[in-house]
């Protein structure tokens, strides 16, 4: 089981739509978590960070974190043709160098 | 500020053949990694290097080699290219607790 799961399905919303990604994680001692975003032929580049559960916002952009569950979200709101993309999620804990990596969701937002 | 350059952006080799990827970071990062990404597979890390000085393997470092030559400089090198080793390549680098910052990648195919 990899530590970080993402359904890799793609996902085609029309603009102006809410996108909605999620990840599930197995290492209850993660305590950061992280959204990446990679536009295509491109590295990809850190859109959010939260630290331990909570909300986090910023702009068109909310990153959930339910430790609880395990369970961690980002919801894009008022989607527009340039967050067509692929999103990646993960996570990583104090003390180690490396951060956990879901596989990635491709969102592709139709005009 | 550059960040994290590769060189090169593309390359194509012959199978059997050797190359060296270069990476360097003017962030004054202390830990650099090597991923491979493939369609489907998402990122998975080859090597990483947690500070100047020490190198570790990651999930697939079979056919890979490291050097990490400076706090800036990570190389890469492929001692006898495979077709499996067809793939995107990316170099990242990190500070402490902070997200990773990548590099635009290298396309390598083996022929």
């Amino acid at each position: 089981q990899k530590e970080v799961e993402q359904d890799p399905g793609p996902l085609s919303v029309p603009e102006g739509a809410i996108v909605s990604l999620n990840c599930t994680y197995s290492n209850s001692a993660f305590q950061y978590f992280m959204w990446y975003r990679q536009y295509s032929r491109k590295g990809p580049e850190l859109l959010m960070y939260t630290y331990s559960s909570g909300n986090k916002e910023d702009g068109r952009f909310t990153a959930q974190v339910d430790k609880s569950s395990k369970y961690i979200s980002l919801f894009i709101r008022d989607s527009q043709p340039s967050d067509s993309a692929t999103y990646l999620c993960a996570s990583g804990r104090s003390g180690n160098n490396r951060l956990a990596f879901g596989k990635g969701n491709q969102v592709v937002v139709i005009p | 500020n550059a960040g994290v350059t590769q060189t090169p952006k593309f390359q194509v080799l012959k199978t059997g053949q050797s190359m060296t990827l270069q990476c360097a970071q003017d962030m004054n990062h202390n830990s650099m990694y090597w991923y491979r990404q493939d369609p489907g597979m998402g990122l998975r890390l080859i090597y990483y290097s947690a500070s100047e000085g020490t190198t570790d393997k990651g999930e697939v470092p079979n056919g890979y080699n490291v050097s990490r030559l400076n706090k800036r400089e990570f190389s890469l090198r492929l001692e006898s290219a495979a077709p499996s080793q067809t793939s995107v390549y990316f170099c990242a680098s990190r500070r402490t607790a902070d997200g990773y910052t990548f590099g635009s990648g290298t396309r390598l195919t083996v022929v």
